[in-house]
């Protein structure tokens, strides 16, 4: 089946900097893609839809300038958590949906941030 | 809006026994819905679904019925094996949007 990796899979940085997670489809081509963050023992949330070749669309309540997202190509969707802060840590996942119509989505396996 | 209730895990089983797993949602429409499957280490899988009332997902033994009426869509198998433990998510999408709803995702542990 279609493969969709994430790096890195972990990450530690400190307060103020910025992190970069990168969101590839390895055997399929992928115009839009899904930002996903999970916090411990909770459920999914959609951040934003990354379209290929234009801007992102944001879910209510999160912050454009501070998750930018980048799709230059139909296979890579970049995340830059910017200015991190300790609440930002947390687990953030990508998704590329299948062929239109099957109702499918390829999740990639997950990044986990931690903000000191 | 929508969301998605799932039974709080974690839940512990003996190999062969049943499993119950409960999920209901809130939706406008005619939502279709999901289970999702993430064993460690891996992204999330489809394990199944159902795009409208009375239809029955079903994949390696476990099946799942959309019942409107009860906006439900509970996870059964009838013999979990040690390879089942894993995480367990209930999902919806609104029509083809294909942006999901999850529920908060049960933990299942098989043990042998």
């Amino acid at each position: 089946g279609a493969v969709v990796s994430q790096h890195p899979s972990w990450v530690i940085c400190k307060s103020g900097t910025s992190v970069k997670i990168e969101c590839r489809s390895l055997d399929f081509q992928a115009t839009t893609m899904f930002w996903y963050r999970q916090f411990p023992k909770q459920s999914l949330m959609l951040m934003a839809t990354s379209n290929e070749g234009s801007k992102a669309t944001y879910e209510q309540g999160v912050e454009k300038d501070k998750f930018l997202i980048n799709h230059a190509s139909l296979t890579l969707s970049t995340l830059t958590v910017t200015s991190a802060h300790p609440e930002d840590s947390s687990f953030y996942i990508c998704s590329a949906p299948g062929l239109l119509g099957s109702y499918e989505q390829y999740f990639g396996p997950g990044t986990r941030l931690t903000v000191t | 809006g929508n969301s998605v209730t799932q039974m709080e895990g974690p839940v512990t089983l003996s190999e062969e026994a049943f499993l119950t797993i409960n999920c209901t949602y809130t939706a406008t429409g005619y939502p279709s819905l999901f289970w999702y499957v993430q064993y460690p280490g891996e992204g999330l899988q489809l394990l199944l679904k159902a795009t409208k009332a009375d239809d029955k997902g079903s994949n390696k033994g476990f099946e799942a019925t959309y019942r409107k009426e009860t906006t439900s869509f509970h996870l059964e198998k009838g013999s979990v094996q040690v390879s089942d433990s894993a995480v367990y998510f209930c999902a919806l999408s609104p029509g083809s949007a294909r942006q999901l709803t999850f529920g908060s995702g049960t933990q299942l542990t098989v043990l042998p």
